[in-house]
């Protein structure tokens, strides 16, 4: 079964700085997808970045990058120049791409951006 | 074009009522999937369905819950009987069809008191 590690329950950053969450898997398929949502106090579930597992270029959108280590099941999220606005739980969470499309999530890294 | 509507945002129940929460998917999508947040957890997969079928529910509790995605209305989430340990967010999400984006409601906060 697949399982979504992110070991980090809580963090805390000055703004503008630049912070990295980190998240591990664990599976024995090849072809996957990965992803990190943001749940701001809002509720709502905002995706934040996809990784397609077969793609070894990193994914990027704006201020948000991803470190993907196949190899070593690694995905970690970096945020640069954060925002007050950042402030959130981020989840990593992974999704076979031939079998269902279960999505599973990881427990959540409640990270707070400080003024 | 709205987004995955879900309603009630808050729901209240007291322990053996019944608790029934919907599910609008955006339009254009007959894919269908309900997640249950605990406090400080991530979400958990619940059951996956598309329009009058049942595609996966490994993830629902055996007994009191059941799942609907009807022809015509929303996909309903139903829980007979309500205890305390029920009280979480239930998340939907929508897709056009499988691997395709999933997009979220805001989920409804069920209280069991």
């Amino acid at each position: 079964a697949q399982t979504v590690t992110q070991s980090q329950p809580e963090m805390s950053v000055q703004e503008a700085e630049t912070v990295t969450l980190s998240c591990t898997y664990d599976t024995s398929e090849n072809n996957y997808y990965l992803f990190w949502y943001k749940q701001p106090p809002s509720r709502q579930m905002i995706l934040v970045i996809r990784q397609e597992a077969y793609k070894q270029q990193n994914a990027t959108e704006n201020r948000f990058s991803v470190n993907f280590q196949k190899a070593a099941k690694s995905f970690s999220l970096k945020i640069s120049d954060s925002q007050l606005g950042d402030t959130a739980m981020y989840f990593c969470a992974f999704m076979n791409q031939n079998r269902d499309d279960k999505i599973i999530f990881g427990k959540g890294t409640r990270l707070h951006i400080l003024p | 074009n709205a987004g995955v509507m879900q309603n009630p945002r808050h729901l209240v129940r007291r322990r053996g009522q019944e608790a029934r929460l919907r599910c609008s998917p955006m339009k254009g999508h007959s894919h269908v999937y309900w997640y249950r947040q605990l406090p400080e957890e991530g979400l958990k997969f619940m059951v996956y369905l598309q329009k009058e079928n049942i595609i996966d529910e490994s993830g629902m509790p055996k007994e009191r819950f059941s799942a609907e995605f009807p022809k015509e209305g929303p996909s309903i989430l139903r829980i007979q009987q309500v205890v305390r340990g029920d009280s979480a967010a239930y998340f939907c999400a929508s897709s056009r069809s499988a691997n395709e984006k999933l997009f979220f409601g805001s989920g409804t906060q069920l209280s069991v008191l």
